[in-house]
Parts: C-alpha cells; sequence; structure tokens
C-alpha cells in the first residue's frame, strides 16, 4: 500500500532553515508528484506547493517564493521540502500527500503523517 | 488569494443530511473544476474525501458527495453517523495557478 514517511519533529531558532523530507513506497514514485500542505496549531491548512517527480517541475505558493524549494532524490523514493529564513509563523505541522500531477497541478491522494516544526527563539 | 469560506460550523444528528458549503469566486471555484474536499480527524492527517467537484477516490463512502454550482461548491453527507465528527476543509485551483483552501468546517453530530 502506498506509504509516506516523514522526517521527525523539528525546533529551530528564527532565521534559520529547515528540511524535511517525505519518503515513499508503495507506488510508481517517479510517476506522481508531491505536495506539501501545512497547518499552524489550530488553524486551516495552507497550501505551499507541488514538485511533479515526472518531469521535475515545481510551483510554489506565491506568499512562499524565494524561501521555499521542494527536491527530490529518486534513487531513495524522498522528497524535500527546505524552507529558509524561519519566522515563528512557520511555526506548524507540515504534510506531504502524493499524488496524480495534471497539467495543471497535483493532487493529494495520499498524505504522510505529518512534521512538526517549531520555530522559536 | 483569500481563503475560500466556509461555514465555521454545522452539525446534525445520526441518520441526518448535512450539506458543507464552500464559496470562492470566478478566479477559483467558479473558474475550475478542480475542488477537492478533506476530513480531519483530531490529531491526523487530512483524508481526500472528494476530488475534481464530484469524485470520490476508492474507499470512500457513497453517503458523501460534491457538487458545484457558479462560484460555490458543496459536501453534502448522507446518514450521518459518529465517525463523521472531523473538520472538513474544501480545495481550489486558482488563476493564479496556486490552490486555495477554505477555513475549515467543523461537524458536530449530535
Amino acid at each position: 500500500q502506498v506509504q509516506l514517511v516523514q522526517s521527525g519533529p523539528e525546533v529551530k531558532k528564527p532565521g534559520a532553515s529547515v528540511k524535511v523530507s517525505c519518503k515513499a513506497s508503495g507506488y510508481g514514485f517517479t510517476s506522481y508528484g508531491i505536495t506539501w500542505v501545512r497547518q499552524a496549531p489550530g488553524q486551516g491548512l495552507e497550501w505551499m506547493g507541488w514538485l511533479s517527480v515526472s518531469n521535475g517541475n515545481t510551483k510554489y505558493a506565491q506568499k512562499l517564493q524565494g524561501r521555499v524549494s521542494m527536491t527530490t532524490d529518486t534513487s531513495t523514493s524522498t522528497v524535500y521540502l527546505e524552507l529558509r529564513n524561519l519566522r515563528s509563523d512557520d511555526t506548524a505541522v507540515y504534510y506531504c500527500a502524493s499524488g496524480y500531477c495534471s497539467s495543471a497541478f497535483c493532487y493529494t491522494d495520499y498524505w504522510g503523517l505529518g512534521t512538526l516544526v517549531t520555530v522559536s527563539s | 488569494q483569500s481563503a475560500l469560506t466556509q461555514p465555521a460550523s454545522v452539525s446534525g444528528s445520526p441518520g441526518q443530511s448535512i450539506t458543507i458549503s464552500c464559496t470562492g469566486s470566478s478566479s477559483d471555484v467558479g473558474g475550475y473544476d478542480y475542488v477537492s474536499w478533506y476530513q480531519q480527524h483530531p490529531g491526523k492527517a487530512p483524508k481526500l474525501m472528494i476530488w475534481d467537484v464530484s469524485n470520490r477516490p476508492s474507499g470512500v463512502s457513497s453517503r458523501f458527495s460534491g457538487s458545484k454550482s457558479g462560484n460555490s461548491a458543496s459536501l453534502t453527507i448522507s446518514g450521518l453517523q459518529a465517525d463523521d465528527e472531523a473538520d472538513y476543509y474544501c480545495s481550489s485551483y486558482t488563476s493564479s495557478t496556486d490552490v486555495v483552501f477554505g477555513g475549515g468546517t467543523k461537524l458536530s453530530v449530535l
């Protein structure tokens, strides 16, 4: 079955960077994409962007442009989310989700369990 | 891009039907058939319930259905069950090629 295993919790200081991983198994990794969504404590869901593993294309949320990168290591079926210049309002649970990518965007059929990133001085 | 508008809460009794609305604009919900719905239980990851307005993933109960009219989409849950109590979020592709979520609706099964 499809599994997305995310890396463990992180605690970072403001201004630092964090890199969260999402290791996929149970499906044709290179044929689909990975979307990242975050959720601040007690808040709703926020779309961060997607990476199409099949063609390497990425799309990032406008508000995160310049601070976010999504990369992939196909040898280990792992996608990475890097967020730079962290602020306190980046404190959130970060989810990865896999799915088919159309010409417009990537779907989110299966979800990881989430990674808590805490930004605090 | 502003969040889609959902009611903060809805409630229903077991066996009843409820509908959750999701209102956007012609730049998102009204302009594309890329509306999805998610269910999230407390402390858990979201689960996809509806994609492309009205399609159910394999394994999702037929009690869940989606529709769209103009700039608004809806999720209907029929035959309410206790386990349906959760937060529900809609999302839509937008003209800026971003994806936007609704603020979420807390469903209480009384």
